[in-house]
């Protein structure tokens, strides 16, 4: 039981450059989500799917792309990378029963330096 | 504006005391809230998650406490050990927002001394 995996763990990019951080759950959750750490900011909210074929903004969408065409990937898209996306990115995933929500389940994280 | 806050933001112990973090949230409004552990250069594992109709929750040494109408959350620790030390992440899901989406504290992070 892999729950959810982040790849790669460790990326550093040139400002300008695009990449896409990986996602994916084996747990049949529906919701995922993308977050970012930063030091003294906490965890925000990129982006977020309830399901396959529905995605949404979150606090802080800008410079991100997300798409989720199976219920397993939720990749996360840089489209052109700066400094100030250098941060610690992690997916989450979670499910619904009886009109609540379980099962929170976090990656391991990947860590971005953009220089 | 929905925010979290958990004070302090570093805490010190001795091996084996009892001990209490906090949490206090704007709008009571709440559909759930939840306690997150956080080892360095790790990911987030979730510790109890306390549903809107629900008071508290236990699980081993911890139990999280629920108050709405005063906007706080309590993570008690009981006999705590060095391997309890870590950041601890107070997590909200407002009504009206969407399923999963937290707002999240700025953590604790607890130093248990042998």
């Amino acid at each position: 039981n892999a729950g959810v995996t982040q790849t790669p763990k460790f990326q550093v990019l040139k400002t300008g450059q695009s990449m896409t951080l990986q996602c994916a759950q084996d747990m049949n959750h529906e919701y995922m989500s993308w977050y970012r750490q930063d030091p003294g900011m906490g965890l925000r909210l990129i982006h977020y799917s309830v399901g396959a074929g529905i995605t949404d903004q979150g606090e802080v969408p800008n410079g991100y792309n997300v798409s989720r065409s199976t219920t397993e990937d939720f990749p996360l898209r840089l489209l052109s990378a700066a400094p100030s996306q250098t941060s610690v990115y992690f997916c989450a995933s979670s499910y619904r029963a009886q009109g609540l929500d379980y099962g929170y389940t976090f990656g391991s994280g990947t860590r971005l330096t953009v220089v | 504006k929905q925010e979290v806050t958990q004070i302090p933001a570093a805490l010190s112990v001795p091996e084996g005391e009892n001990l209490v973090l906090n949490c206090s949230f704007t709008d009571s409004a709440i559909y759930n809230l939840q306690w997150f552990r956080q080892d360095p250069g790790k990911g987030l594992t979730s510790l109890l998650l306390i549903q809107s109709s629900q008071r508290e929750q236990t699980s081993g040494r911890l139990n999280a406490s629920l108050d709405k109408s005063s906007g706080r959350s309590t993570l008690y620790i009981a006999a705590s050990q060095p391997g309890d030390s870590a950041t601890y992440l107070c997590a909200v899901r407002w009504d009206g927002g969407s399923q999963g989406n937290l707002i999240f504290g700025k953590g604790t992070k607890l130093s248990v001394k042998p």
